[in-house]
């Protein structure tokens, strides 16, 4: 199967810096995605990986080692509206865009 | 403004009828996507679409059909086959590379 695994939970101080750890299957992978997803709301679009390395984004970066089948999203300067779930999203299917995605870790900033 | 709208938000209908949730897009966008999302569980791929008159199954497309006759609608039909179809759905489309969501129907079924 072409699994996504990701934390479920992680909680966090205001102000303070999280990392978000997600592997993958390398077999037929495309690229990496990160969407972040409020409850009860549709997911909004993060971050896209697609070769090795680090994207920087304002507070939030994504990071991809392609040959580990690892990333990871990180968010700094944490703010309460960043209590969210955060989703890992692979692309297996080349142009088509089938994504798989993981569970999603939920995120709690704490003051 | 563009973007992509479902309706209705919320959907209440009795077990053994058939549902049709919209979605449609004004974002000019030739790929748009069905999924579900139940608690616990990532958000799977029900059907796709990469261009008017075309779709393909995902990998839970059993008790479900699509139609994509205009390239801003994709309706998506959840039929009394669908074995536990209270869940919430949600549409996409594909920009460059990244896919952006409506804001979802949650469908309950008693």
């Amino acid at each position: 199967g072409q699994n996504i695994d990701q934390p479920t939970e992680m909680t966090a101080t205001e102000g303070a810096i999280v990392q978000i750890n997600c592997t993958y299957q390398t077999s037929g992978f495309n690229g990496l995605f990160w969407y972040q997803q409020h409850a009860g709301e549709a997911p909004t679009f993060l971050s896209y990986n697609v070769l090795d390395g680090l994207e920087e984004k304002g507070r939030f970066s994504s990071f991809l080692s392609r040959s580990k089948g690892y990333s990871y999203l990180l968010l700094k300067e944490l703010q309460m509206k960043d209590s969210a779930s955060y989703l890992c999203a692979a692309n297996y299917g080349g142009a088509t865009n089938k994504l798989i995605f993981g569970t999603g870790t939920l995120l709690a900033v704490q003051p | 403004d563009g973007g992509i709208t479902q309706s209705p938000k919320y959907l209440f209908r009795k077990e053994g009828q058939n549902v049709t949730l919209s979605c449609e897009q004004n974002l000019n966008h030739d790929a748009m996507y069905w999924y579900r999302q139940d608690p616990g569980q990532g958000l799977r791929l029900i059907y796709y679409s990469q261009i008017v008159n075309d779709f393909q199954k995902g990998d839970i497309a059993e008790g479900y059909s699509v139609s994509r006759e205009k390239k801003e609608s994709f309706p998506l039909t959840v039929t009394s086959a669908q074995k536990n179809p209270t869940a919430f759905y949600l549409c996409a489309s594909r920009g460059r590379y990244e896919q952006y969501f409506g804001p979802g129907t949650r469908l309950t079924v008693t």
